[in-house]
């Protein structure tokens, strides 16, 4: 089924580890999106890729870096992974509205 | 800045019950207006939208009217069932650089038999 697939669903880091979350969209969309998920917080956009070859900070980028490899694929990562970074990571994209979303990938920094 | 405010919730209600959850925004220009729904472990999926003032969006029994003069998207819905339960989430789009979107806190809802 077309969409947008995130891995892994689930995932248990050390404080000061890193790892990569992967999202790829099937959609032939141009902009993608990531998002942190807290509770009472709503969405907060992490960064976004306008289009292939481009990406901005939005609103809490630091302790993130991303890499938009192709026009699917857009990736996050944690270069020194903090227990504040505790929460759930959401990957969307769209070709004008409304956004498409990933299942997420629940992550966990102890 | 654009913002998004709603119920936080939960709310509890009982099956057919009639349902309301207020949400209000503040943004420059003319945004778009969604309300988005998640449903346990998975990612949010657009339930309705509305694009100009005076709008009704409607999906599954759900609506709700875009009003300018109040800045206000309230999600309505005569009749729930259980399977309505989940989080919904209002938010507006507004076309800067990018298409920036802005999300309520979210509302949980659990509907009982």
């Amino acid at each position: 089924n077309a969409g947008v697939t995130q891995t892994p669903k689930f995932q248990v880091l050390k404080t000061g580890q890193s790892m990569t979350l992967q999202c790829a969209q099937d959609m032939n969309h141009n902009s993608m999106y990531w998002y942190r998920q807290d509770p009472g917080m709503g969405l907060r956009l992490i960064y976004y890729s306008a289009s292939e070859g481009t990406t901005d900070k939005g609103e809490v980028p630091n302790g993130y870096n991303v890499s938009r490899l192709n026009k699917r694929e857009f990736s996050l990562r944690l270069e020194s992974a903090a227990p504040s970074q505790t929460s759930v990571y959401f990957c969307a994209s769209h070709s004008g509205r409304p956004l498409h979303f990933g299942n997420g990938t629940r992550l966990t920094v102890t | 800045g654009d913002s998004v405010t709603q119920m936080e919730g939960p709310v509890t209600l009982s099956e057919e019950a009639f349902l309301t959850i207020n949400c209000t925004y503040t943004a420059t220009g003319y945004p778009s207006l969604f309300w988005y729904v998640q449903y346990p472990g998975e990612g949010l999926q657009l339930l309705l939208k509305a694009t100009k003032a005076d709008d009704k969006g409607s999906n599954k029994g759900f609506e709700a009217t875009y009003r300018k003069e109040t800045t206000s998207f309230h999600l309505e819905k005569g009749s729930v069932q259980v399977s309505d339960s989940a989080v919904y989430f209002c938010a507006l789009s507004v076309k800067t650089s990018y298409d920036k979107v802005i999300f309520g806190p979210g509302t949980s809802l659990s509907v009982i038999p």
